[in-house]
């Protein structure tokens, strides 16, 4: 089994939709959880941290579910320029440590 | 503020040279992290260091690869000889805490 496994997608959308994405890790002893996002070959960019209050910033919401280990981002009103990879990320021995990305979820947003 | 930067940007070799991929992390940033990304097997980490230390090396291929980091402000990959299978996109990322941030990466192709 994976140590962060997601669905690859792709997820096509409208634009103005809502999708989300689940991402799930094996490992309990994670620590902390982070979504990146990756543009066709560019450097994947830090999208937001997910605390276990879960947390919002503009139109992305991300949710942490420890009791079952997983993780999901929301995101509201889709628009073109949000079609990327987005890559779910768990570090299981902050701060300094070696993060496991998932293989990402590509999503295609369309007019 | 500038970001990690990476150079080449490209490299394109034959089989049997030596390739060197340089680093400068974010200024501040104690944890620099080596990745190699490929379409079959996604991102990989390579190596990493904390305070110029190499803490986890356990991703290095073999032992065709090395790393070094002589000071807080720089670092290498080298790869000798480079082989066809090496051919990849490589990123360097730093980080104060927890979040890495990624360079804009080396793309090295392997004739």
């Amino acid at each position: 089994r994976k140590e962060v496994e997601q669905d690859p997608g792709p997820f096509n959308v409208p634009e103005g939709a809502t999708v989300a994405f689940n991402c799930t890790y094996s490992n309990s002893a994670s620590q902390s959880f982070f979504w990146y996002r990756q543009d066709c070959r560019k450097e994947p960019k830090l999208l937001m941290s997910v605390y276990s209050s879960g947390n919002e910033d503009g139109r992305f919401t991300a949710q942490l579910n420890r009791a079952s280990q997983y993780i999901s981002l929301l995101i509201r009103d889709s628009k073109l320029s949000d079609s990327a990879t987005y890559l779910c990320v768990v570090n299981k021995n902050p701060p300094a440590s070696k993060l496991t990305f998932g293989t990402g979820t590509r999503l295609q947003v369309t007019l | 503020d500038a970001g990690v930067i990476q150079s080449p940007r490209h490299e394109v070799t034959e089989m049997g040279q030596e390739v060197t991929l340089r680093c400068k992390p974010i200024s501040g940033h104690n944890s620099l992290f080596w990745y190699r990304q490929t379409m079959m097997r996604g991102l990989e980490l390579l190596i990493y260091f904390n305070n110029n230390v190499p803490i986890d090396d356990s991703g290095m291929p073999e032992d065709r690869f090395s790393a070094k980091m002589p000071n807080a402000s720089f670092s290498t990959l080298k790869i000798q000889p480079s082989e066809p299978r090496d051919s990849a996109v490589y990123f360097c990322a730093s980080s104060f805490e927890d979040e890495q941030y990624f360079g804009p990466g080396t793309r090295l192709t392997v004739t």
